[in-house]
This record gives C-alpha cells, sequence and structure tokens, in this order.
C-alpha cells in the first residue's frame, strides 16, 4: 500500500506570494491533517479535514487555509507569505477510528520564504 | 491543557549501548492516546508506537521497549544495544479522546549514535 505523498517536496517563494502544496493520504483514509514544523516552535497542528469539512483548526492565522475533495485529496494554501512561514509543512493521514487512530505522515514539502 | 515535555534535547552514545528517552505528559481528559515517532535525518515522521490511556502494559518490540505509567504521567522510550541507524530524532506525542484529532507534540530528542 502507498504511504502518504506530499508535493512538491521543495518550494522556494519570495516574500508576499501565495503557495499550494498537495497532500494524497494513503489509500482508505479520509482524514488529513497538516503541521508545520520549525527549529523555534517545532510541531504545530494546522488543521485537520474529513469528509471535505474541516474538524479542528489550529492557532494559525487566517493566512493559512486548506480543503479536502472528494477523493481525500488534500491541499494547503499560504497566502502573503512571510519569512516566518519557512518551514516543513507535514501532512498526515488517518482512518479516523477513535480507538485505533494513528496519524501515518507523508515526507514533508519544505517552504523557503525569502 | 494538553503539554507534552521531553527534557532530553541531545543524547550521545556508543553503539550496544542501551538509551532511554523520557517523555511527561499533562492532560485533563480521562482518555487519551500517546504515541512516539521517529525523525531520520531524511525528514519524515515515521510512527513507532500507540497506546491508549486504558492500557498501561508495557510493550516490546525487538530493540525496543515502551514503559508507560499513568501514576507518573510518563510514558519512556528505551532502546537496547543502539545501532548507528538509530540516530534521529525521537518525538512523543499525546492526542485527546474526543473529537479533536490533533497531535500534541513534544520538542524532540536528537539521539547520535557512535560507531
Amino acid at each position: 500500500k502507498a504511504g502518504v505523498t506530499q508535493t512538491p517536496r521543495y518550494l522556494i517563494k519570495t516574500r508576499g506570494q501565495q503557495v499550494t502544496l498537495s497532500c494524497s493520504p494513503i489509500s482508505g483514509h479520509r482524514s488529513v491533517s497538516w503541521y508545520q514544523q520549525t527549529p523555534g516552535q517545532g510541531l504545530q497542528f494546522l488543521f485537520e479535514y474529513f469528509s471535505e469539512t474541516q474538524r479542528n483548526k489550529g492557532n494559525f492565522p487566517g493566512r493559512f487555509s486548506g480543503r479536502q475533495f472528494s477523493n481525500s485529496r488534500s491541499e494547503m494554501n499560504v497566502s502573503t507569505l512571510e519569512l516566518g512561514d519557512s518551514a516543513l509543512y507535514l501532512c498526515a493521514s488517518s482512518l479516523r477510528n477513535p480507538r485505533t487512530d494513528t496519524q501515518y505522515f507523508g515526507p514533508g514539502t519544505r517552504l523557503t520564504v525569502l | 491543557a494538553q503539554k507534552v515535555t521531553q527534557a532530553q534535547t541531545e543524547i550521545s552514545v556508543v553503539e550496544k549501548e542501551d538509551v532511554t528517552l523520557d517523555c511527561v505528559y499533562e492532560t485533563r481528559d480521562t482518555t487519551y492516546y500517546l504515541f512516539w515517532y521517529k525523525q531520520p535525518p531524511s525528514g519524515e515522521l515515521v510512527f513507532l508506537i500507540r497506546r491508549n490511556s486504558f492500557d498501561e502494559q508495557n510493550e516490546i518490540s525487538g530493540r525496543y521497549s515502551w514503559n508507560f505509567q499513568k501514576s507518573t504521567s510518563s510514558f519512556n522510550f528505551t532502546i537496547t544495544a543502539s545501532q548507528v541507524v538509530d540516530s534521529a530524532v525521537y518525538f512523543c506525542a499525546l492526542s485527546g479522546g474526543g473529537n479533536n484529532r490533533k497531535l500534541i507534540w513534544g520538542l524532540g530528542t536528537s539521539l547520535a549514535v557512535n560507531p
């Protein structure tokens, strides 16, 4: 079974631009969560999508948004990029079964904002 | 509020030594889940283990073992006879039992296993 895939793997953008990251979950997984990883803040939860609906949201500004499609693939968008948005963005998928739920992660997209 | 603390920032050992990574958590939930993930230099987070709050059995998987103690809110991870390939950053994480699936992470412990 293929794992979680994320594209692109690397991105370089300049301040003020916007960016879209893509995540394809493990087949059969309908929940997709996004996390930001930086050296200063560590791993922080951005949001979770399930059945095309945002279920939970972390403490990030409105410039960070996402969506999920009917095939469970998810995209994350960051508008008006700031230098501090430089990070590794990780996507995770799960079955969202309360008693056995485990999030499996993709390789991440490394975003550099210049 | 939920919190995960990994007090050890960096650990360096020589190959074949045993090493224990500490994890202490805080939560008011009666049902919660604890996890360990490994992040090698490639960056991908690799799932190692999940433990439910209602299951305090310790677990051994090959060279890896986990000690879950609710009385001290700890979920420690031991690698026996460490190998160079174990070098990575190890994260402990916590999620609640309700509808919120977000993982709360510790800051990670960077383990270097030297030959």
